[in-house]
């Protein structure tokens, strides 16, 4: 496994601005997570896919946020107009829902500082 | 609804003393999975351990052991004779079934292991 890689690491941006992440998962993983985390909290769930289907989408994620994951490989997220309150870390996870509950496994995260 | 607290914000201990993390869930599922994810500084969390509800044995990998109890909706973690490199902060996570088994986390425990 090469892991879950997310690009950009970091992002700062301008209040207004759209932003769009990028997030590769494990190979032959068909389940795609991204979560935000703010300091001091846990991961909180924005929304997930199987293959390509987007399952769910948290009752927290605004029209500005749009998910996609195009032939059930790499995702991207992309958050239209932002506000200082986006900023976070966006991570992403991967698993392999052969068995349900399969562990997850996370990037790095993108790190984003919305001024 | 599904719900983990996290009661301990931050726990700091003596490098070989004994530490017990807590974790309390709520869910009405009967199928459900509980989780708990390390975050060591350098920031991707990584998977320790995962139990379904189904099974209550009480599980021991070297200093680590993770004690269940439905009677309590309790799934603590005992570290034993901790080392500075077990600083982090430790996630514990449920997925419960009628909600597509996606994980939710709780807040985090800061563990701080001082020389």
């Amino acid at each position: 496994d090469t892991g879950v890689s997310q690009d950009p690491r970091h992002k700062i941006t301008k209040r207004g601005q759209n932003v769009t992440f990028r997030c590769d998962p494990i190979s032959e993983h068909n389940r795609l997570y991204w979560y935000r985390q703010t300091l001091g909290q846990g991961p909180e769930f924005l929304t997930y896919f199987q293959n390509e289907a987007q399952l769910e989408k948290s009752r927290l994620l605004s029209d500005r946020f749009s998910a996609e994951r195009p032939k059930g490989s790499f995702s991207t997220l992309e958050i239209q107009r932002t506000e200082q309150g986006d900023s976070a870390m966006y991570l992403c996870a991967s698993s392999r829902r052969t068995v349900e509950n399969e562990k997850l496994f996370f990037g790095s995260g993108t790190q984003l500082s919305v001024l | 609804a599904q719900k983990v607290t996290q009661a301990q914000t931050e726990i700091s201990v003596v490098e070989k003393e004994d530490v017990t993390l807590d974790c309390v869930y709520e869910t009405r599922d009967t199928t459900y999975y509980l989780f708990w994810y390390k975050q060591p500084p350098s920031g991707e969390l990584v998977f320790l351990i995962r139990r379904n509800s189904f099974d209550e044995q009480n599980e021991i990998s070297g200093r680590y052991s993770w004690n269940f109890q439905k009677s309590t909706s309790s799934f603590n973690f005992t570290i034993t004779a901790s080392q500075v490199v077990d600083s982090a902060v430790y996630f514990c996570a449920l997925s419960v079934h009628t909600g597509g088994f996606k994980t939710i986390f709780g807040a985090g425990t800061r563990l701080f292991v001082k020389a």
